[in-house]
């Protein structure tokens, strides 16, 4: 089957970095993808590693070793806002998506 | 600006109805994409479409169909609405392309099924 696996709940300070691993199982895997959601509010991109390696945009930073099948979300600097749920989603056939379960992060004063 | 809409944001309805989910994108997007997302889990795709005419299933398509007839509308039918259908529903677009892949999100539909 095709699944993607993410820790449920990671717990940071304010201010402090905080990695989110997320393993996957899919087949015709073409790159993985991370969205913030928070709550009551809809999915926001924050990143796409088509190829292997680290991809930075700011805060944050995302990686990707295929061969491994493995990927993470990196947040540097943490702030109160981003407190929120964080999925990593595989890309698969085209432009079909598989959506992880989710890691609630919450970020403490 | 460019934008995604649904509507309705909330609907309630009764079991064995027939329901349609209104999505439109002003991005020009060709592809478009349907999830639900329930309590606590990531979101799960329903349909999607890679441009006017053409729809695929996604992994959770039973009960539910769409149509494209153009670019900038993909809706959401459920045939006879069932309790367990009962979600927050999610409208995606999308460019595409080899090393991009945003989706852009709609705000959502709470659909309730009595």
């Amino acid at each position: 089957g095709q699944s993607l696996e993410q820790p449920s709940e990671v717990t940071a300070v304010e201010g402090a970095i905080v990695q989110i691993n997320c393993t996957y199982q899919t087949s015709g895997f073409y790159g993985l993808s991370w969205y913030q959601q928070h709550d009551g509010g809809a999915p926001t991109f924050l990143s796409y590693n088509a190829l292997d390696g680290l991809e930075e945009t700011g805060r944050f930073s995302s990686f990707l070793s295929r061969s491994d099948s493995y990927g993470y979300l990196l947040l540097q600097e943490l702030q109160m806002k981003d407190s929120a749920s964080y999925f990593c989603v595989g890309r698969t056939g085209g432009f079909k998506t598989i959506f992880g379960a989710g890691t609630r992060l919450f970020v403490k004063a | 600006d460019a934008e995604i809409t649904q509507s309705p944001r909330h609907k309630i309805t009764e079991t064995g109805r027939q329901v349609t989910l209104a999505c439109h994108q002003t991005w020009n997007h060709n592809n478009m994409f349907w999830y639900r997302q329930d309590l606590g889990h990531g979101l799960r795709l329903i349909h999607y479409s890679y441009g006017v005419q053409d729809t695929n299933k996604g992994e959770v398509s039973d009960g539910y169909s769409v149509s494209r007839s153009n670019t900038e509308d993909l809706p959401l039918t459920l045939e006879s609405a069932a309790s367990s259908q009962t979600s927050v529903y999610f409208c995606a677009s999308s460019a595409g392309g080899q090393l991009t892949d945003t989706q852009y999100f709609g705000p959502g539909t709470r659909l309730t099924v009595l």
